[in-house]
């Protein structure tokens, strides 16, 4: 079966202090990796997609990565706006569905 | 990306009653996808809402409490049928092809008295 978890389950951080957040999968082949950001009263926001092991992409001031094992989203000089919800999801073999993990809370602190 | 709007934002209803959520598309979409999040909770898969087939359900979801309609390439609706205070949640439409992101609308916010 198809499990995604992430950790920390809730982070605080200081505005400018930098951190990485980490999804570990466990999924029968890859189809892709996806992170997603999710406010308060909204739905989730599609932040990056990561195919292989080794890809990274970057977007302002978070980057995320992927190992054969797990991924990371890292977020450099964080400000309070990046506060959020950072969902992550895999996509498994030939399959359509997302099975998706539990989140981290991030906030950030002004 | 796929612009996906949501009717109602949110409702209240009574017990016993079903209430039907649409899910509107701006552009032609293979794939949508129903979900549930319950509060501080992350997302659930339903159904897989498939244009001129049946639904395809997860374990747990049966037709009969969540049925879905999918007439074309851009909508679908998802019922939720005799509501308990346990169907309080929050539904979520996507849409996507297999190997690119999902997009998500904002949801409906569903509260059973």
């Amino acid at each position: 079966e198809d499990q995604v978890t992430q950790s920390p389950e809730a982070l605080r951080l200081q505005e400018g202090e930098s951190s990485s957040l980490n999804c570990s999968y466990t999924v029968s082949g890859l189809r892709g990796l996806f992170w997603y950001r999710q406010d308060p009263g909204k739905g989730p926001e599609f932040l990056f997609t990561l195919y292989s092991a080794g890809e990274e992409k970057e977007k302002e001031r978070l980057k995320a990565t992927l190992t054969k094992k797990e991924s990371f989203l890292h977020i450099t000089a964080p400000k309070p706006e990046d506060s959020a919800t950072y969902l992550c999801a895999v996509q498994a073999g030939d399959g359509q569905n997302f099975v998706f993990g539990p989140g981290t809370r991030l906030s950030v602190l002004p | 990306s796929a612009v996906i709007s949501q009717k109602p934002s949110r409702d209240i209803c009574q017990r016993g009653t079903s209430l039907t959520i649409q899910c509107q598309v701006d552009s032609q979409v293979t794939m949508m996808f129903w979900y549930r999040q319950q509060p501080g909770q992350s997302l659930t898969l339903i159904a897989t809402a498939n244009q001129g087939s049946e639904a395809t359900y997860e374990s747990g979801f049966v037709i009969d409490k969540f049925p879905i309609s999918r007439p074309n390439l851009t909508f679908s609706t998802l019922t939720v049928s005799n509501m308990s205070p346990e169907d309080s949640s929050i539904y979520l439409c996507s849409a996507g092809t297999g190997g690119e992101p999902q997009h998500f609308g904002d949801g409906t916010r569903l509260s059973i008295l």
